[in-house]
């Protein structure tokens, strides 16, 4: 079982619509996680830091759920610039290796007029 | 302006032959990353500095060597090892402190594009 998994999609939604990606993992050293966005043959940016239960930054909300080893994105009012990759990542805590960045393989997102 | 450079961004080789692709950051960060991304693939990690004259490989190290000279530098060799090399290679640099303490999210070079041909 890969350590951080992600419904790959692709999810097509209209703009306005809003959208929820999933996200589980298998470690529980991980203790911080990322969303980060990817455009067509960029760099991943970081779209949000999740290292509570949750927070929120405009249209979007991520949440975290330790006892299920459980991240969402929640995209609200969806804008065709929107348009990307999500890439969800977890960050290990303590040991030898702490920090090490764990990426899962992404969900692709399209939103159309 | 801080940040994170990668060069060349494309980068062509022959198959036998080794190759070197420069990843330089100004932000004082001491960790940093490699990462390789196949199409409509996940991020893979190679290799990771958490410190200078120290590295670990990640879960695709074969065909794959690092230095950690300096703390600004992380240069990674793609050896002839390497059976299927052509990809897009992504370096990365962060605080290297327990996550905990928040703050360490990781910032990405612009990728090196390279094709074996």
């Amino acid at each position: 079982r890969k350590e951080v998994e992600q419904d790959p999609g692709p999810f097509n939604v209209p703009e306005g619509a809003t959208v929820a990606f999933n996200c589980t993992y298998s470690n529980s050293a991980s203790q911080s996680f990322f969303w980060y966005r990817q455009d067509c043959r960029k760099e991943p940016k970081l779209l949000m830091s999740v290292y509570s239960s949750g927070n929120e930054d405009g249209r979007f909300t991520a949440q975290l759920n330790r006892a299920s080893q459980y991240i969402s994105l929640l995209i609200r009012d969806s804008k065709l610039s929107d348009s990307a990759t999500y890439l969800c990542v977890g960050q290990k805590s303590g040991g030898t290796s702490y920090g090490k960045l764990t990426f899962g393989q992404g969900t692709i997102l399209t939103v159309h007029p | 302006d801080g940040g994170i450079t990668q060069s060349p961004k494309y980068l062509f080789r022959k198959e036998g032959q080794n190759v070197t692709l420069s990843c330089e950051q100004n932000l004082n960060h001491d960790a940093m990353y490699w990462y390789r991304q196949d199409p409509g693939q996940g991020l893979r990690l190679i290799y990771y500095s958490q410190i200078v004259n120290d590295f670990q490989k990640g879960d695709i190290a074969e065909g794959y060597s690092v230095s950690r000279e300096k703390k600004e530098s992380f240069p990674l060799t793609v050896t002839s090892a390497q059976k299927n090399p052509t990809a897009f290679y992504l370096c990365a640099s962060s605080l290297n402190r327990d996550p905990l303490m928040k703050n360490t999210e990781a910032f990405f070079g612009q990728g090196t594009r390279l094709t074996v041909v």
